[in-house]
């Protein structure tokens, strides 16, 4: 099985931290994703990539960026946390349009 | 563009009951279609998926979903709820040959099952 990692599945950092959370999948899929989950707002798309140093940007990127250096690897970086950044952040891979596989989550609570 | 629009926010149900959890899809292409299941603090678990061939299509945990093409309906059935089925349900759509792969979703169900 498909098998995507996050590094953390709770953190809590400090207002203007810059923070990095980490996504690994294991079945060399080329799609990734980052997605913020809050109640009554359903997923929303942050970023996305289709290949290595490959970027798109989804429907709320402000404040994030992202990095693909590795193809197994998609990092989403807050670069100075705000309190409107504290969400579920799930990280998902896909391989052509045949649906993700998503990890644990991370819950991100800024102070 | 597509969209997904899940017509029940929440379903309470007692245990054993059966259940249906709607969904409803836009697209002016033809599309893959898709349930996941989302246990409390946990991230999103693939249910079923329906790519082609049977428009019965069968998942985990004893659930099933019908695509209707002419009605762009895919519902979710389970016809004997348990405690644990308890969590919330998201449809979703992604483009048919899309490389991409993005899913589009649906804003979710929250299934309850009481004792």
């Amino acid at each position: 099985d498909v098998k995507v990692t996050q590094s953390s599945r709770y953190l809590v950092k400090r207002t203007g931290e810059k923070v990095f959370l980490e996504c690994v999948q294991d079945m060399d899929h080329e799609n990734m994703f980052w997605y913020r989950q809050d109640p009554g707002l359903g997923l929303r798309l942050i970023y996305f990539s289709y290949d290595v140093k490959m970027k798109e940007k989804g429907d709320i990127p402000e404040g994030y960026s992202v990095s693909r250096e590795k193809k197994e690897r998609f990092s989403l970086i807050l670069e100075s946390a705000s309190t409107n950044q504290t969400s579920m952040y799930l990280c998902a891979s896909s391989f052509l349009a045949y649906g993700y596989t998503f990890g644990s989550g991370t819950r991100l609570t800024v102070v | 563009a597509q969209s997904v629009t899940q017509l029940d926010s929440q379903v309470p149900v007692f245990e054993e009951a059966p259940v249906e959890l709607r969904c409803n899809y836009s697209s002016s292409v033809s599309v893959y279609l898709f349930w996941y299941v989302q246990y409390p603090n946990q991230g999103l678990q693939l249910l079923l998926k329906y790519l082609s061939g049977s428009t019965l299509v069968k998942g985990i945990n004893g659930f099933e979903a019908e695509f209707n093409k002419s009605q762009t309906s895919f519902h979710l059935r389970k016809p004997s709820v348990h405690i644990s089925d308890t969590a919330e349900y998201f449809c979703a759509v992604s483009i048919y040959g899309g490389s991409q792969g993005n899913l589009i979703f649906g804003k979710g169900t929250k299934l309850s099952v009481k004792p």
